[in-house]
C-alpha cells in the first residue's frame, strides 16, 4: 500500500531532550516536506527537500533540523525542544515538485508532540 | 509577502450547496490546490486549478480566477461526512506550497 509513515503518533517529552520524528514513504517520491499545524494558523512549512541531499528552509525552520540521506526517509530532528514546539506535525511527499505541475501531496498520519 | 485568506467557519445543512472562498497574494503563482482534513486526521488532496475556470470532481468543484487572485471550492449535495476543515494552498515560484488557515465546515442535519 502506497503511504507516508510517521512515527511516533504521540510523543510527550521535556524541554531540552533531543528527539527525532521519523518519516518514510514507499512511493519513490522526490519531494518531501514537514509541516506543523497549530490552531488558527493552518499548516506551516518547516523544511522541504526536492531530492536526496537537497533540503531547504520553509517558513518556520527555527529549532528544527532535517536530513535527506536517502530518497524514502526524511526525519525531523529537534535538538533542544521547547514548549513552543508543542504542535501537530505532518510529513508529506509528492512525486516531483515542478512549479508548473499539479503535484498533490500525500500526508502522513501526524505526530502530536507535547514538550513540557 | 505571501498570504491566503479564507473564512474561518462555514455552516450549512445536509443536501445544500456551500462555497468556500480563497483569495491569495503570492510571489509568482502556479496553481491553487484544495485539501480536506477531518478532525485529527491527515489532510487529503481534493483538487487543483492551474488555469482559470472550473474543475469538477463528483460533488466537489473548484474555480480559479488568476486575474482576481481568487478561487473557491464548491461542495454540492452536502453530506454529514463533509464536516471537516478545508484548506486552500498556493504554489508560488519559491517552490513552497503555502496553505491558508483553513475553513471549518459544519454540516447540520
Amino acid at each position: 500500500e502506497a503511504q507516508v509513515t510517521q512515527n511516533p503518533r504521540y510523543l510527550i517529552t521535556v524541554t531540552g531532550k533531543k528527539l527525532t520524528v521519523t518519516c518514510s514513504q514507499n512511493m519513490n517520491h522526490e519531494y518531501m516536506s514537514w509541516y506543523r499545524q497549530d490552531p488558527g494558523l493552518g499548516l506551516r512549512q518547516i523544511y522541504y527537500s526536492m531530492n536526496v541531499e537537497v533540503t531547504d528552509k520553509g517558513d518556520v525552520p527555527e529549532g528544527y533540523k532535517v536530513s535527506r540521506k536517502e530518497k524514502r526517509n526524511f526525519p525531523l530532528i529537534l535538538e533542544s525542544p521547547s514548549p513552543n514546539q508543542t504542535s501537530l506535525y505532518f510529513c508529506a511527499s509528492s512525486f516531483r515538485f515542478r512549479v508548473s505541475a499539479n503535484e498533490k501531496l500525500f500526508f502522513g498520519s501526524g505526530t502530536q508532540l507535547s514538550v513540557l | 509577502g505571501q498570504s491566503l485568506e479564507q473564512p474561518s467557519e462555514v455552516t450549512a445543512v445536509e443536501g445544500a450547496i456551500v462555497q468556500i472562498n480563497c483569495t491569495y497574494q503570492t510571489s509568482g503563482f502556479y496553481g491553487l490546490s484544495w485539501y480536506q482534513q477531518h478532525d485529527g486526521g491527515a489532510p487529503t488532496f481534493l483538487s487543483y486549478n492551474g488555469l482559470d475556470g472550473l474543475e469538477e470532481t463528483g460533488r466537489f468543484s473548484s474555480f480559479l480566477s488568476r486575474s482576481d487572485s481568487y478561487g473557491y471550492l464548491l461542495l454540492q449535495e452536502l453530506q454529514m461526512k463533509d464536516s471537516a476543515s478545508y484548506f486552500c494552498a498556493v504554489l508560488g515560484n519559491t517552490g513552497k506550497l503555502i496553505f491558508g488557515q483553513g475553513t471549518t465546515l459544519q454540516v447540520k442535519p
